[in-house]
């Protein structure tokens, strides 16, 4: 099966800097079936990025994926107030399950 | 727009069991495959388990394989989870989830807010 593997743990960054975030598979996944998730304490998670790169209904510019094979990342350009959360990858299609990564908490410095 | 609240959660001793129910509206609910999801509190996400547009396909996480069954209602634009030989493990937040298509492949396009279930003597 594979695993997804989020880098780093913690991201301490003040507003205005730029995020980049790591998702590593174990083994080489199709660019297609990669999406990013945003998730802030005691609200349903969001879809973010599906594809790899392309970007969900009313998301953001700053906000973007890219990467393939085993290493894909989100970056997230000039960080606001409201990006600071928990961000996590998912491999899709990739029956009988979805696997998320581990996640990567984006806090203010 | 497009909602989708859970209900069902509770505080369930292990060995017991426990039916979640999620409401939807805003979309056309039998076009599109549905999930569980959970998060232990603290912990990230982990996928529990999916379900076809038309019930025909019905998947499972290993952890919880023959102890729950996902069911749908589209007559009531519903989705249901019953969870039967709780353990301990199983406490959690569960999220009922909205597929981008048909078939239980993901991404997850929409998530509802949560129901915390706690297994707990």
């Amino acid at each position: 099966e594979i695993v997804l593997t989020q880098s780093p743990g913690t991201l301490s960054l003040s507003p205005g800097e730029r995020a980049t975030l790591s998702c590593r598979a174990s083994q080489s996944i199709s660019s297609s079936y990669l999406a990013w998730y945003q998730h802030k304490p005691g609200q349903a998670p969001r879809l973010l990025i599906y594809g790899a790169s392309d970007r969900a209904t009313g998301i953001p510019r700053r906000f973007s994926g890219s990467g393939s094979g085993t290493d894909f990342t989100l970056t997230i350009s000039r960080l606001e107030p409201e990006d600071f959360a928990v961000y996590y990858c998912q491999h899709y299609d990739s029956s009988p399950s979805l696997i998320f990564g581990g996640g990567t908490k984006v806090e203010i410095k | 727009e497009v909602q989708l609240v859970e209900s069902g959660g509770g505080l369930v001793q292990p060995g017991r069991s426990l039916r979640l129910s999620c409401e939807a509206s805003g979309f056309r609910f039998d076009d599109y495959a549905m999930h569980w999801v959970r998060q232990i509190p603290g912990k990230g996400l982990e996928w529990v388990s999916g379900i076809s547009w038309n019930s025909a396909t019905m998947t499972y996480a290993d952890s919880v394989k023959g102890r729950f069954t996902i069911s749908r209602d589209n007559a009531k634009n519903s989705l249901y989870l019953q969870m039967n030989s709780l353990r301990v493990g199983d406490t959690a937040f569960y999220y009922c989830a909205k597929d981008k298509n048909l078939a239980t492949t993901g991404p997850i396009t929409y998530w509802g807010q949560g129901t915390l279930v706690t297994v707990s003597s």
